[in-house]
């Protein structure tokens, strides 16, 4: 079974703080996502990267940053948190294949608050 | 981008009872693959079922199966003989056959009633 993991459920951090949040698979997966879940408005991609030091930006990348290092890290970076950051914060990844009907694997997720 | 639209914000439904959950979707692509999953509160989204656009024959995984009307762009969920464990949120996702990016609708809320 594929294996995503975040590095903490919740997380707490005060205004202006820069927040790094993780997120590791152990499939050997090209493609990984960062998500945001907000009540009503389901899953808004924020960014994603298709291979080590790619990256594209989602729907909504403003105030957010990545960085894929290796293969199977994959970073989001809140580069100064504000409140409207408050979130759930969802990490996937998937096996590359494009004409394939391979879907992404989730991670448990991170509730973020920011006070 | 691609539109998903769930227009179920909330469902219920009496356990061993089938309910459907509606998703429709917005492309101008003939290729590309529609996705269901499952978020339980506070667990894992994990894939429920999935459906390539070329096929015709719809889907289906034990008890929950797919409506795929590809010219009405609709892919609805049903789930029979509804659990106890099946209250969840419900995502419908797209993605076309040439993109990595998948498209994801806002989620519909199934409460199971015993």
């Amino acid at each position: 079974d594929v294996k995503v993991t975040q590095s903490s459920r919740y997380l707490v951090k005060r205004t202006g703080e820069k927040v790094f949040l993780e997120c590791v698979q152990d499939m050997d997966h090209e493609n990984m996502f960062w998500y945001r879940q907000d009540p009503g408005l389901g899953l808004r991609l924020i960014y994603f990267s298709y291979d080590v030091k790619m990256k594209e930006k989602g729907d909504i990348p403003e105030g957010y940053s990545v960085s894929r290092e290796k293969k199977e890290r994959f970073s989001l970076i809140l580069e100064s948190a504000s409140t409207n950051q408050t979130s759930m914060y969802l990490c996937a990844s998937r096996y590359q294949g494009l004409h394939s009907n391979q879907p992404q694997h989730f991670g448990d997720g991170t509730r973020l608050s920011i006070l | 981008a691609q539109t998903v639209t769930q227009s179920q914000p909330e469902m219920s439904v009496q356990e061993a009872e089938t309910v459907t959950l509606s998703c429709t979707y917005d492309t101008s692509e003939s290729d590309y693959y529609l996705f269901w999953y499952k978020q339980p509160p506070s667990r894992q989204m994990i894939l429920v079922i999935r459906q390539e656009a070329y096929k015709q024959q719809n889907a289906t995984e034990n008890r929950f199966s797919v409506n795929f009307q590809k010219a009405a762009k609709s892919f609805s969920l049903k789930i029979s003989d509804s659990q106890l464990g099946d209250a969840a949120m419900y995502f419908c996702a797209y993605r076309s056959e040439t993109g990595n990016q998948f498209y994801f609708g806002t989620g519909t809320s199934l409460t199971v009633i015993p």
